[in-house]
């Protein structure tokens, strides 16, 4: 499976703590994406690092990427309760997204 | 960004039934649509490739006669998942393609129950 991982599978945290969550994939990409899923729901785009980004910030969101460990990685900081979802990794290299395996984060108030 | 909207949302039917499931771009022009399939706490898996106007690409191991793809507008893709089974139950995704290095846009899901 091309399937990328992502790592934990499950964090639990309190309000006003960074949240870091893994993801390792396998093949060349073009870009990144990371998605954020409510409980049955659609996903919600984040952000998107493209294969020549090292870093990328937008709002409480931090995304690096090493192209060379085939990993990135999301920071969400200061969190909140609403943060409270799943988080998936996608690679697109042929405008086909790859997705992770996911990783359900807990916020407790 | 575009905006996706998928119905139904969710739908309880029996066995043997078939199931259609509409997702419409609306204020975007899609050539490309996905199809997803998520089992519970699970990932994404695509489905197929939607294209307007011609034949979907179904990914390995997808049975293209059990799902149904067309997409026959710039606007309006469905799957209709062809005499569904309890194993057919699941939540279905549909997205719209951005393009380029832009990111997909994707409906609220339809889960499926199959009785």
């Amino acid at each position: 499976s091309q399937q990328g991982e992502e790592d934990p599978q499950a964090l639990s945290i309190q309000e006003g703590e960074n949240a870091t969550m893994n993801c390792s994939y396998k093949t060349s990409i073009n870009n990144l994406q990371w998605y954020r899923q409510n409980s049955g729901r659609g996903l919600v785009h984040l952000i998107l690092i493209r294969s020549n980004e090292r870093e990328k910030h937008s709002g409480r969101l931090r995304v690096t990427l090493d192209t060379s460990k085939k990993s990135s990685s999301l920071l969400i900081t200061a969190s909140r309760a609403a943060d409270t979802a799943s988080y998936f990794c996608a690679t697109d290299l042929t405008d086909k997204l790859i997705f992770g395996t996911g990783t359900r984060l807990q916020v407790f108030p | 960004g575009a905006v996706v909207s998928q119905h139904p949302s969710r739908v309880i039917c029996k066995s043997g039934t078939s199931v259609k499931i509409e997702c419409r771009s609306l204020d975007f022009q899609a050539t490309t649509m996905f199809w997803y399939r998520q089992f519970p706490k699970k990932s994404l898996m695509l489905m197929a490739t939607s294209n307007e106007g011609s034949k979907a690409t179904y990914e390995q191991g997808v049975e293209k006669d059990k799902f149904l793809i067309n997409h026959a507008s710039l606007t309006l893709s469905t799957l209709t998942v062809t005499s569904a089974h309890p194993e057919d139950s699941s939540f279905y995704i549909c997205s719209v393609a951005g393009g380029g290095n832009q990111p997909q846009h994707f409906g609220d899901g339809t889960r499926l129950s199959i009785l």
